[in-house]
Parts: structure tokens; C-alpha cells; sequence
């Protein structure tokens, strides 16, 4: 069965530091793969995904994953935060066949240090 | 345009009461996701919609939970018996239904449930 896994619970970083959040899967073949942002009291919005092509995707407010198969990663990263970004993370990964689910990584709480 | 909407935002109720949770999809998706968020959990899914086809109920952790879709549209999940452990968000989801895994999601902001 797939997994995700979110290592980091909580990261703290200053703004204008450079942030990388972790995402590691469990899965036979490559899967889609989502970052999800949730602000406080607010949904979840996709930031970006990976279905195939170029392993560096590019989403929006700044950030990039980087989908590595041989670690079985897709980290998040962003080279200078911003207050704003303080926020909680969801890596989520889509099986590719006919039982099509997605699932969600535990997430990891972003705080931002001014 | 509209987004998901989920009514009411909040809800408090009394150990023992049925309770019922409103989600208005995207106009034109026809997949329809509920997930509960509770503190440090993650989303946990609990049933998916896609068109006509029977819903996918494998994650409602009990006979208590029963969710409903009219229309394709308008999805009401129903918890019959609240206990204090359902205090949590319902978060529900809404995509164009063109694959289940592959499927951009659009959330609505949930609605916060406390079981007194």
C-alpha cells in the first residue's frame, strides 16, 4: 500500500532564510505527486504537482519541488520565506491506476521567526 | 468564481446528537471528497463521490457517519450519536472528476465541529 511521510512536524526559520520541507512516498511505480498550503482557519490549496516531465516543478508564491525517484522524495522548497508563508504543508501522492486514490502526508507546520 | 462553501463554519452540540455538515462543490465538478482533520492527524479521508457511481464509503469509521450527495451537487455528511472523539474539522473537497489520483482538489475552509 502507498505511504507519505512528512518527517518534520514543526520548522521554524527566519524570514529570508531558505526553507526545505521533506516528502517521502512508498510506492511500485512513480506516483502524482501534490504540495498542498493550508493558512489558519482556511482550505487546502494546491501549490504544485508532479505527473512526468522535468523532475523540478515550479508552483506558485515562489515555491519548487523537486522530485528525486532514486530517495523516493518530492521536496518543497523555497529560497527566502516570507511572513506570509507561515502556514501548515500537505505532500499528498496519487496512485496511478485504477484505484486512483490520494493520499495525504500528516503535514508540517511552518513558522516563520521575524 | 465560487469556490467550495461549507456551512455552518462552526458547530457545537451535546454528546448524543445527530449533527449535519453542508458542502457546496465547484459548479461542473463531479467528484466530491470528505476528510476530517483532526489536531496533529492529518486529513483522514472518509468518503468519495465521483458521478454516478456508487460512493466510495471505505474510510467513515463508523456506522454513525453516512454522507449523501443530491444531484450531483450538494453533499450533506450526517454524524448520528456524536461522541467527544468527532470533535475535529471536516474538511470537504471538490475536482473535476477526471481522475481520482491525478485530480486537482479545491478545499473549503471546513467546518469546526465540538462534541461537549
Amino acid at each position: 500500500a502507498q505511504s507519505v511521510t512528512q518527517p518534520d512536524i514543526h520548522i521554524t526559520v527566519s524570514e529570508g532564510a531558505s526553507l526545505e520541507l521533506r516528502c517521502n512516498y512508498s510506492y511500485g511505480a512513480t506516483p502524482y505527486l501534490f504540495w498542498y498550503v493550508q493558512s489558519p482557519g482556511q482550505g487546502l490549496q494546491l501549490l504544485l504537482k508532479y505527473f512526468s516531465g522535468d523532475t523540478l516543478v515550479q508552483g506558485i508564491k515562489g515555491f519548487e519541488a523537486e522530485f528525486k525517484r532514486s530517495q523516493s522524495s518530492f521536496n518543497l522548497r523555497k529560497p527566502s520565506v516570507h511572513w506570509s508563508d507561515a502556514a501548515e504543508y500537505f505532500c499528498a501522492v496519487g496512485e496511478r491506476n485504477r484505484d486512483d486514490k490520494i493520499i495525504f502526508g500528516k503535514g508540517t507546520r511552518l513558522h516563520i521567526l521575524p | 468564481g465560487a469556490g467550495v462553501s461549507q456551512s455552518p463554519s462552526n458547530k457545537v452540540t451535546e454528546k448524543g446528537k445527530d449533527v449535519e455538515l453542508r458542502c457546496d462543490p465547484i459548479s461542473g465538478h463531479t467528484a466530491l471528497y470528505w476528510y476530517r482533520q483532526s489536531l496533529g492527524q492529518g486529513l483522514e479521508f472518509l468518503i468519495y463521490f465521483q458521478g454516478n457511481s456508487a460512493p466510495d464509503k471505505s474510510g467513515l469509521p463508523s456506522d454513525r457517519f453516512s454522507a449523501e450527495r443530491t444531484g450531483g451537487s450538494v453533499s450533506t455528511l450526517t454524524i448520528q450519536r456524536t461522541q467527544q472523539e468527532d470533535s475535529a474539522v471536516y474538511l470537504c473537497a471538490s475536482s473535476l472528476g477526471t481522475s481520482r489520483g491525478a485530480d486537482t482538489q479545491y478545499f473549503g475552509p471546513g467546518t469546526r465541529l465540538t462534541v461537549l
